[in-house]
């Protein structure tokens, strides 16, 4: 099936060490997003990609990067993680180019900090 | 700015039951208006749409009901089933760009 994949599902890092998470989707979509959401609260949108053109969300901190090295995959990379960037990270995709609206999510990557 | 307002938060509903949930929205730029459900540990999955030239969708058990002019819109769960306990969520969208801006969820609980 079709599907977009989040990995590692769970992981854990220290306090200061980057971190990376990874996205691949085989749905063909041009545009992918990468959210935050932390426990009972909605999804937050850090930043989306537009084919290659990068767009970040005003507030998104500075130490959230991301990569997009092919229209397949996407990276989130957490330079300098803090306490509060412990949450579950969403991947999602969308196809703009075919005039469809949805977005697909992936089941996220919970990430702990010690 | 909250632009997208859910209600309730919280929902409590004996299986057979109807639930409601009900969001509210500011930006008139919005044209399409999603549903998405979201289990524990999973990410949110789209459970139905309506667009503004539509006042009614009904799939299943599920039916939304969309007011233009009050700027709402609403998730229907008719006959309500354990298995619908999960998390709600509003999160309309603009024509450009595609993206979604959430409400703040409705944590919802179906009773056996």
């Amino acid at each position: 099936d079709a599907m977009v994949i989040q990995n590692p599902r769970y992981q854990v890092t220290q306090f200061g060490k980057p971190v990376t998470l990874s996205c691949s989707q085989t749905l063909n979509h041009n545009v992918m997003y990468w959210y935050q959401q932390k426990s009972s609260q909605a999804p937050k949108l850090l930043f989306h990609y537009y084919d290659k053109d990068f767009n970040n969300e005003a507030d998104t901190p500075d130490n959230f990067q991301s990569r997009r090295p092919n229209t397949s995959f996407c990276f989130l990379d957490i330079r300098s993680p803090g306490l509060g960037d412990a949450a579950m990270y969403l991947c999602a995709t969308s196809g703009w180019d075919r005039g469809e609206q949805p977005q697909h999510f992936g089941d996220g990557t919970r990430l702990s900090i010690l | 700015q909250q632009q997208v307002k859910q209600s309730p938060q919280s929902l409590i509903v004996q299986k057979g039951g109807i639930s409601i949930i009900n969001c509210a929205y500011e930006n008139t730029a919005f044209d399409y208006f999603p549903w998405y459900q979201q289990f524990p540990g999973k990410g949110p999955a789209l459970l139905i749409a309506i667009r503004p030239d539509v006042s009614e969708k009904k799939e299943g058990r599920f039916t939304i009901s969309f007011n233009k002019s009050a700027k709402q819109f609403s998730l229907h769960i008719m006959d309500s089933q354990p298995g619908d306990s999960a998390t709600y969520f509003c999160a309309p969208s603009e024509a450009a760009g595609n993206k979604l801006t959430f409400g703040g969820g409705t944590r919802v609980l179906v009773k056996p």
